[in-house]
């Protein structure tokens, strides 16, 4: 498997509710990403994960919880947004091979609209 | 942190003809240069990448150059076809740096 899925493809939320993104990955990559990106812009870093563990947190705001449950799968929690946060978010990964900047794989992306 | 300015914001080009996109960084210790492509409503691809090891690298019709000296990296599209009109992004990272710090963006029309 040489994807990275993401589920799911839109969400419709209101600013009350709880809601998560999911992310998952087979190739054995070690690092993992969240992107925001808002239309005609570049992805904007959130959050990565380095073997499971946060290793860089862009001054996120709380609403969003990441989790990384297992070297596979990455989490977005979701809660009380903003409609401001109505966005593509996208998640990546990479191998982590000691020694170099290794490529980042994206996945399709999660639409968001928040009401 | 990094900058990475990437110019022009728009570039139409005719079928056929050669499609060139900028990019300048700011920190020196920046030594891995992917560029993305990306269609409308779709995920962010990698199309090349660049190390600072290296001065060009090609791959059939696109290539891409580093000048490390004036820190700026260049993309190179020959004979377009319509299908690769899309916005095309570079950036820019450095080991230990898992981050990737991206380019504004070019958008990329190619003219039947």
């Amino acid at each position: 498997d040489t994807e990275v899925t993401q589920t799911p493809k839109h969400l419709v939320m209101g600013m009350t509710n709880k809601k998560s993104l999911k992310c998952e990955q087979h190739m054995g990559h070690r690092a993992m990403y969240w992107y925001k990106q808002k239309a005609k812009k570049p992805p904007e870093l959130m959050f990565v994960y380095s073997y499971e563990k946060l290793s860089i947190n862009e001054s996120v705001p709380s609403r969003f919880s990441p989790e990384c449950p297992n070297s596979s799968l990455l989490n977005l929690h979701l809660h009380a947004l903003q409609p401001e946060d109505s966005a593509l978010y996208l998640c990546a990964s990479s191998q982590q091979t000691g020694g170099r900047t290794d490529t980042q794989y994206f996945g399709p992306g999660t639409r968001l609209t928040v009401l | 942190g990094e900058n990475v300015e990437q110019h022009p914001s728009t570039l139409s080009v005719q079928e056929g003809d050669s499609a060139v996109i900028k990019c300048t960084y700011s920190d020196s210790a920046s030594n891995y240069f992917p560029w993305y492509k990306q269609e409308l409503g779709k995920r962010p691809q990698l199309i090349i990448d660049i190390r600072s090891n290296v001065g060009e690298k090609k791959d059939q019709r696109i290539a891409v150059t580093l000048n490390k000296t004036a820190k700026h990296f260049s993309l190179h599209i020959t004979e377009t076809q319509p299908e690769d009109s899309a916005v095309y992004f570079c950036a820019a990272s450095n080991f230990g740096n898992e981050k990737l710090t991206f380019g504004t963006g070019t958008r990329l029309t190619i003219i039947p």
